[in-house]
């Protein structure tokens, strides 16, 4: 079974603090995509990366960064956290070539208060 | 510009009717459509894909259907199960290149009646 952990499930930051959401895939899978859900707004593709060090932007980057140093490991950074980016955040990962399924993490719901 | 399109916020079913989940897109690139599965607190989890030269695809309880010239895919769950209350999304894969992510539905929120 495919197995995506993130490092957190619930988080509480302050508006300013730097905040990093870490997320492991442990099926070698190349690619690898941050979302975010909010009501009534469904998921939305903040970053995707489909190598080591390789990323692009997805829908709505503004005000994030991502880090993908290593295969199974894919970062999600808010350099400046505010309150607009309290949010569920979810991390998924997809086998190169293979179907285009994608399997999610757990998800952190982040609050920025 | 919502490209992916779930009308219903919710839906009520009795246990052991039929469900019918339906979902409309507008970008005709879409070449690859897939419905997840979501409980509260946890990550979505996959349930059936269809790809854009079929026109059904049936795993178990769980059938979708798609029509490429209303631009328009259902997910039918036969019979319905209590398990079945969530909120399911559906999602769609863009072929024209750009980021690989799925462009998803705001999602519909299924309940099962006992």
């Amino acid at each position: 079974d495919v197995k995506v952990t993130q490092s957190s499930r619930y988080l509480v930051k302050r508006t300013g603090e730097k905040v990093f959401l870490e997320c492991v895939q442990d099926m070698d899978h190349e690619n690898m995509f941050w979302y975010r859900q909010d009501p009534g707004l469904g998921l939305r593709l903040i970053y995707f990366s489909y190598d080591v060090k390789m990323k692009e932007k997805g829908d709505i980057p503004e005000g994030y960064s991502v880090s993908r140093e290593k295969k199974e490991r894919f970062s999600l950074i808010l350099e400046s956290a505010s309150t607009n980016q309290t949010s569920m955040y979810l991390c998924a990962s997809r086998r190169q070539g293979g179907s285009y399924e994608q399997y999610f993490g757990p998800g952190t719901r982040l609050t920025v208060t | 510009d919502q490209q992916v399109k779930q009308n219903s916020p919710s839906l009520s079913v009795q246990e052991g009717r039929i469900s019918i989940l339906n979902c409309d897109y507008t970008n005709s690139m879409f070449d690859y459509f897939l419905w997840y599965k979501k409980y509260p607190a946890e990550g979505p989890t996959f349930l059936i894909s269809i790809s854009s030269i079929k026109d059904k695809n049936e795993d178990g309880r769980f059938t979708v259907f798609l029509n490429k010239s209303a631009k328009h895919l259902s997910l039918h769950i036969v019979p319905s199960q209590p398990g079945d209350s969530a909120v399911y999304f559906c999602a769609a894969r863009y072929s024209g290149g750009g980021a690989d992510g799925l462009t998803f539905g705001k999602g519909t929120h299924l309940i099962i009646q006992p």
